[in-house]
């Protein structure tokens, strides 16, 4: 079946734009993830859904970071007013339940100039 | 501060020999283990997973070793191919959902 898809998978930003990047998770997928993957580093875990409920979004860099996920399905993270040091890889993630084996998506990579 | 650690940046191996990755974690409260395997421009796919009870898993090639005294984990890859060239990344996680990652390991396997 389909795996979990991204969009933009490429997103250019100027300083102080906000963006916002979607997440699909695979069907049925109760537990959808963000995180975001500085360059050279591992994926750091941003926030964490049940369904619709945000049960965890304590990795959150900032206030200007907020993600939803309104109908258990789609989620998108958005950011505002981004910064430069908001350049990253954000990907997203979904498993069958909280602790099951996360299934991670492309990514979108972000550049804010 | 980084709880799981990936010592080496990058591992180059001869196709047919055995590529081995290291990874080393901190926090005891972490029981379960998974390595991921990175393509550029795509996101990490799930490889292989153990959880602390055991201390070995196995999966056609690839076999991963937990030693909890040493807290540490290694995954061996045995005969390595050209596909195997990649990122691999370690990760660990307690009894919650949240998934710690070390910075990754290229392995080039040369022909």
């Amino acid at each position: 079946g389909a795996g979990v898809s991204q969009s933009p998978r490429y997103k250019v930003a100027k300083r102080g734009q906000d963006v916002a990047l979607r997440c699909d998770p695979i069907s049925g997928h109760v537990s959808l993830f963000w995180y975001q993957q500085a360059l050279g580093q591992g994926p750091e875990f941003l926030t964490y859904f049940q369904n619709e409920a945000q049960l965890d979004k304590s990795g959150l860099p900032s206030d200007r970071f907020f993600a939803e996920r309104p109908e258990g399905s789609v989620s998108t993270l958005k950011i505002q007013r981004t910064q430069q040091e908001d350049s990253a890889v954000y990907l997203c993630a979904s498993s069958t339940q909280g602790t099951d084996t996360q299934y991670f998506g492309p990514g979108t990579r972000l550049t804010v100039l | 501060d980084q709880q799981v650690k990936q010592n080496s940046p990058s591992l180059s191996v001869q196709e047919g020999r055995i590529s081995i990755l290291n990874c080393d974690y901190t926090n005891s409260m972490f029981d379960y283990f998974l390595w991921y395997k990175k393509y550029p421009a795509e996101g990490p796919t799930f490889l292989i997973s153990i959880s602390s009870i055991k201390d070995k898993n196995e999966d056609g090639r690839f076999t991963v070793f937990l030693n909890k005294s040493a807290k540490h984990l290694s995954l061996h890859i045995v005969p390595s191919q050209p596909g195997d060239s990649a990122v691999y990344f370690c990760a660990a996680k307690g009894d919650d959902y949240k998934l710690s990652f070390g910075a990754g390991t290229t392995v080039t396997v040369r022909a």
